[in-house]
């Protein structure tokens, strides 16, 4: 069975500049999940889908962060503009359900410089 | 107020020695679920154990078991004869609800980083 795929597994953009990443979630899964993590701390939360519904999008900075998941499947994750504290690893992940437990992809790691 | 919290920021242990790695919770909910996952230094989360609310056994995959006290809100992983390849960072997390449709979220806590000693 394939895994969460995502991509790319690294960028380097320049503050104010934009960006986006790519997740697939393994099929038949409708739950998925974006989080942001920081060097050296857990992971947080950006935004829950379920199927192409928001199940929680409470701690994503909404003024530069944009998600969406067409037709229920593959969602991307868009930075305008970046920052330099937005430099972390993006973790997409998904669950067969909200109860089930959750499959990671490898991440993207962001660099802003 | 945090709803994981993992106070062990570091931990080393003997290799062959069984190590726990603390977590307590916060929720109002009677229905909720407690996961532990496992961070190599290769960035990849990978799924441990889990263990339900109303589940009266002790969850165990394994070496792995988890600790389950409700009352007291804690939920410790137990990883018995440690080897060198489960040096990690080890995060608890926990499935809550959300306000609408029934649905969850899965909120994670700082994590622990345990390193194996040879």
């Amino acid at each position: 069975e394939a895994g969460v795929a995502q991509s790319p597994r690294y960028k380097i953009i320049e503050k104010r500049q934009s960006v986006a990443f790519w997740c697939n979630p393994i099929s038949g899964h409708a739950t998925l999940y974006w989080y942001q993590q920081i060097l050296g701390q857990g992971p947080k939360l950006l935004i829950q889908f379920q199927n192409n519904g928001v199940v929680d999008d409470s701690q994503l900075p909404k003024d530069r962060f944009s998600a969406e998941r067409l037709k229920g499947v593959d969602s991307t994750l868009k930075i305008q503009p970046a920052k330099l504290e937005d430099s972390a690893v993006y973790l997409c992940a998904s669950s067969f359900g909200t109860n089930t437990e959750a499959f990671f992809g490898q991440g993207t790691r962001l660099t802003v410089v | 107020a945090q709803k994981i919290t993992q106070t062990q920021p570091g931990m080393f242990v003997q290799e062959k020695e069984a190590v726990t790695l603390d977590c307590t919770y916060d929720t109002s909910d009677q229905s909720y679920g407690l996961f532990w996952y496992k961070q190599p230094s290769s960035g990849e989360m990978i799924f441990l154990i889990y263990q339900g609310s109303y589940d009266e056994q002790n969850a165990t995959e394994g070496r792995y078991s988890l600790n389950f006290q409700k009352a007291r809100k804690s939920a410790n992983l137990v990883i018995s004869a440690s080897q060198l390849g489960d040096s990690a960072m080890y995060f608890c997390a926990m499935r809550e609800s959300v306000s609408n449709f029934g649905n969850e979220k899965l909120t994670f806590g700082t994590g622990t980083r345990l390193t194996i000693i040879p």
